[in-house]
């Protein structure tokens, strides 16, 4: 049965940089037949789609948030991580990790991560 | 990126059927069969329901379903239940901007 697990700071200064990971067990990353994405969702609000990325690197991000994303993923240790500079009170969400299937819809969802920007 | 439209709120009646919309454009919804839909409830993760517009799951209940017209989708849940009462998010592919989904604004079902 194949998990998804995130993890990192809860708390974030503003300014700084959010640093998250998921772990994906029960199964590879690297397998052809997925993509990985994060999503976020502020506090009484709705989904957003913040970026994905292949197995092989290759990364997509939402343009509202392209300038201060990064994805990227560590096959070997079967993991991949967000990066999202520059943080304001506007980021604090809960953020998900999930594994997005090739016709573009999330199978399955890590319980989400609470993380506050606040100094 | 613009998201989907959908009603904030839906209500029923145990036993009744409801349907919630989302609708988007020719660039999303109503050009590609990559519509999907999530469940969840407070506090947890969204769990998929439909995908690929009225495909479902392993596991979900046939009492949910989907469909869609032009740059509409739909779901219908029929035989309401009080487990029902959540939110609901459509999602789709879009050809615009990054190649990649969009969400609906969502909508909480409350079940009378």
């Amino acid at each position: 049965q194949l998990q998804l697990q995130e993890s990192g700071p809860r708390l974030v200064k503003p300014s700084e940089t959010l640093s998250l990971t998921c772990t994906v067990s029960g199964g590879s990353i690297s397998s052809s037949s997925y993509y990985w994405g994060w999503i976020r969702q502020p506090p009484g609000k709705g989904l957003e789609w913040i970026g994905s990325i292949y197995y092989s690197g290759s990364t997509y991000y939402n343009p509202s948030l392209k300038s201060r994303v990064t994805v990227s993923v560590e096959s070997s240790k079967n993991q991949f991580s967000l990066k999202l500079s520059s943080v304001t009170a506007a980021d604090t969400a809960v953020y998900y990790c999930a594994r997005r299937r090739g016709t573009w819809y999330f199978d399955l969802w890590g319980r989400g991560t609470l993380v506050t920007v606040s100094s | 990126q613009s998201a989907l439209t959908q009603p904030a709120s839906v209500s029923g009646s145990p036993g009744q059927s409801i349907t919630i919309s989302c609708t988007g454009t020719s660039s999303d919804v109503g050009g590609y069969n990559y519509v999907s839909w999530y469940q969840q409830h407070p506090g947890k993760a969204p769990k998929l329901m439909i995908y690929e517009v009225s495909n479902r799951p392993s596991g979900v209940s046939n009492r949910f379903s989907g469909s869609k017209s032009g740059n509409t989708a739909s779901l219908t849940i029929s035989g309401l239940q009080a487990e029902d009462e959540a939110d609901y998010y459509c999602s789709s592919y879009t050809s615009s901007s990054t190649l990649d989904a969009i969400f609906g604004g969502g909508t909480k079902l409350t079940v009378l």
